[in-house]
Order: C-alpha cells, then structure tokens, then sequence
C-alpha cells in the first residue's frame, strides 16, 4: 500500500541555518505530493505541491522537488526563522477524492 | 478561499458518552473527509464521504463512528460511545474534484478529550 517515510524529529537548527527534511514515498502510479505545516495551537495549512516528476513545489522560501527515480520529496529551506517552528508533515494522494497519506511529522524548532 | 470552521474547539466528555463534532466546509466541494491527530502522533485518515456517502473508511472507523451532511452545509461526525483512546485532535478537510493537484483545506480542528 501507499506510505511515507519522514526523518524523524525533532530538529533543533538556530536562525538563518538551512533546512532539510527528508521524505520518501512508496506508492503505485504517479502520486501527487504535499507538504502540510502545522503551527503551534492550529490546523493543517498546504504549504506546497507537485504533481508530477521533476515538478518544484514552491512557498514562502520552501521548496522541494518530485523526484520519481528516488521515491524522494525532501522539504528545503535556505534560511531559517524563529517563525517557521512547526510541525512539518509530508503527504501524497494518488487518486483525486481519496484519503492523504501523512508521514508521522517532523517538528522543527528555530531558536535565534 | 473561504477557510474551513470546526465546532467546537475544544470538548471534554465523559467516558460512554456521545459526541458530535461539526465542521462547515462550504457547499459546493465534492468531497469531505475527517482525519485524527492523536497527541505527538501521525495524522490518520478516518473517514471521507462523497456524493452524500461514505466513500472510503480506515479501519480505525469502526460502528462507534458515523458521519452526515445533514443539511447540505454541515458535515458531523458522530462518536457513540466514546473511549479514553478517541482523545485527539479531529480535523474536517474538503477537496474538489482537483484535490491532486490544489490539494486539501483542512479546519483548525476540535481537540477530544475523553475522561
């Protein structure tokens, strides 16, 4: 079945360090693949996207990339900030109306 | 687009009780799902409903879970009788038929505590 791998947490970096948080993704098909933030107290927000191979999912200086020959969507960020300490949770939908499948979160925690 | 509301934010209940959670997801989206966050673990796939009907269930919504749009705006899910492990935070999500591609809205949740 569908699944995803996240590194686990937590990650601990001190502002304007970069950011990696891998994900890995088994799934048939061709899967679309999410990023969700989770911030202190509230919700699941859609930080980004892609949808097909090679595709670059881009947001508030987030990125990250399909990568079909490694299963492989890691989250990157070049600077980070006090404010981006969240729960950061990968996720794919292989089928439009069916069920997102989250990996188990990775927390990351700036300090400055 | 509009967000996603989720009453209430936060319940306390009696162990055997029965709950409801509500969320107003906006009429006009196809599809409708609940999702479970229990305390530090991953979110959980309950229940997704479409066309007014259940679409798809994890193993993890057993009898004790029912869902209903009652009134076309409202989308509830019911716990008959809860338990201590049902405490955790419920999230309320919609998609369009897009939903790959724009992914999900999802409600800022109503945290279950069951004692």
């Amino acid at each position: 079945g569908n699944s995803v791998t996240q590194m686990e947490g937590p990650v601990t970096l001190s502002e304007e360090a970069f950011l990696t948080i891998n994900c890995t993704y088994t799934a048939t098909g061709y899967p679309s693949l999410f990023w969700y933030v989770q911030y202190p107290g509230e919700g699941l927000q859609l930080l980004l996207k892609a949808t097909k191979a090679d595709d670059k999912g881009s947001n508030k200086g987030f990125e990250a990339t399909y990568r079909k020959e490694t299963t492989s969507f890691h989250l990157e960020k070049g600077s980070v900030q006090v404010s981006d300490s969240a729960v950061y949770f990968c996720a794919l939908n292989d089928q439009a109306g069916t069920a997102l499948i989250f990996g188990k979160g990775t927390t990351l925690s700036v300090s400055s | 687009e509009p967000e996603v509301t989720q009453t209430p934010s936060h319940q306390v209940t009696q162990m055997g009780q029965e709950v409801i959670l509500r969320c107003v997801p906006i009429s006009n989206h196809l599809y409708f799902y609940w999702y479970r966050q229990i305390l530090g673990q991953k979110v959980e796939f309950l229940v997704s409903f479409y066309n007014n009907e259940i679409s798809e269930k994890s193993e993890i919504f057993d009898d004790q879970f029912s869902v209903e749009r009652p009134d076309g705006s409202n989308f509830t899910l019911k716990i008959r009788s809860t338990k201590l492990e049902d405490s955790a935070m419920y999230f309320c999500a919609r998609a369009n038929q897009g939903a790959t591609i724009y992914g999900y809205t999802f409600g800022s949740g109503t945290r279950l505590t069951v004692v």
